[in-house]
């Protein structure tokens, strides 16, 4: 059975860090590309960063240069490291699966809500 | 610009038909998309691929009541015989080069 397993979000005040960590079971790690994907309050669903099976990484621009993916295909880990955080990265953060080469999410973690305030 | 355009909201009665549409932006009719599902309080759901030719795929699970169609630019989703679980945010998806994107959602209510 495929599981993600989302963990590490919680209060942060504006400017400081949080790692997010999701751990993957039930289908071959290595060979997917992993997203993640937030939610703010009452709004729709926002791409935030993908990395793939061979470790290339990309960000959307509204994280760029603050947000950073890895992965460690030996414990079936995707992190994304959040520094300088501002009020409006406040969400549900979700960890996304996509089959090798598919290009489209088709499993969904069941989210950690990250929030930013002083 | 790679954008996916979805109408905020969407109504239908119990069990009767709905078709949500997802429009992608201009030069890119041939891409494929996801639809997701996301019912209230929970994390979305994937549903399925859509390609340009109107082919899907569905995801593990999926009721033969969900289905998906194209015709030009436009993504389809169509449900059949609503049911009040089916009543949720629909969301498509698509990518560019290393990115992905979504669409703004639809709200479908189920009368």
């Amino acid at each position: 059975e495929v599981q993600l397993l989302e963990s590490g979000g919680g209060l942060v005040q504006p400017g400081g860090s949080l790692r997010l960590s999701c751990s993957a079971s039930g289908f071959t790690f290595s060979s997917y590309a992993m997203s993640w994907v937030r939610q703010a309050p009452g709004k729709g669903l926002e791409w935030v960063s993908i990395i793939f099976s061979g470790t290339s990484t990309y960000y959307a621009d509204s994280v760029k240069g603050r947000f950073t993916i890895s992965r460690d295909n030996s414990n079936n880990m995707v992190y994304l490291q959040m520094n300088s955080l501002r009020a409006e990265d406040t969400a549900v953060y979700y960890c996304a699966k996509e089959p090798p080469g598919s290009k489209i999410i088709d499993y969904w973690g069941q989210g950690t809500l990250v929030t930013v305030s002083s | 610009q790679l954008v996916l355009t979805q109408s905020p909201s969407a109504s239908a009665s119990l069990g009767a038909s709905v078709k949500l549409t997802c429009t992608l932006s201009s030069g890119h009719s041939s891409y494929a998309i996801a639809w997701h599902q996301q019912q209230p309080e929970k994390g979305p759901r994937y549903l399925m691929k859509v390609n340009s030719d109107g082919s899907h795929i569905k995801g593990d699970g999926i009721p033969d009541r969900f289905s998906g169609s194209s015709s030009g630019a436009e993504r389809y989703l169509t449900i059949s015989s609503l049911q009040s679980e089916d009543e949720a945010d629909y969301y498509c998806q698509t990518w560019g080069t290393g990115i992905r994107v979504f669409g703004g959602g639809t709200k479908l209510t189920v009368l």
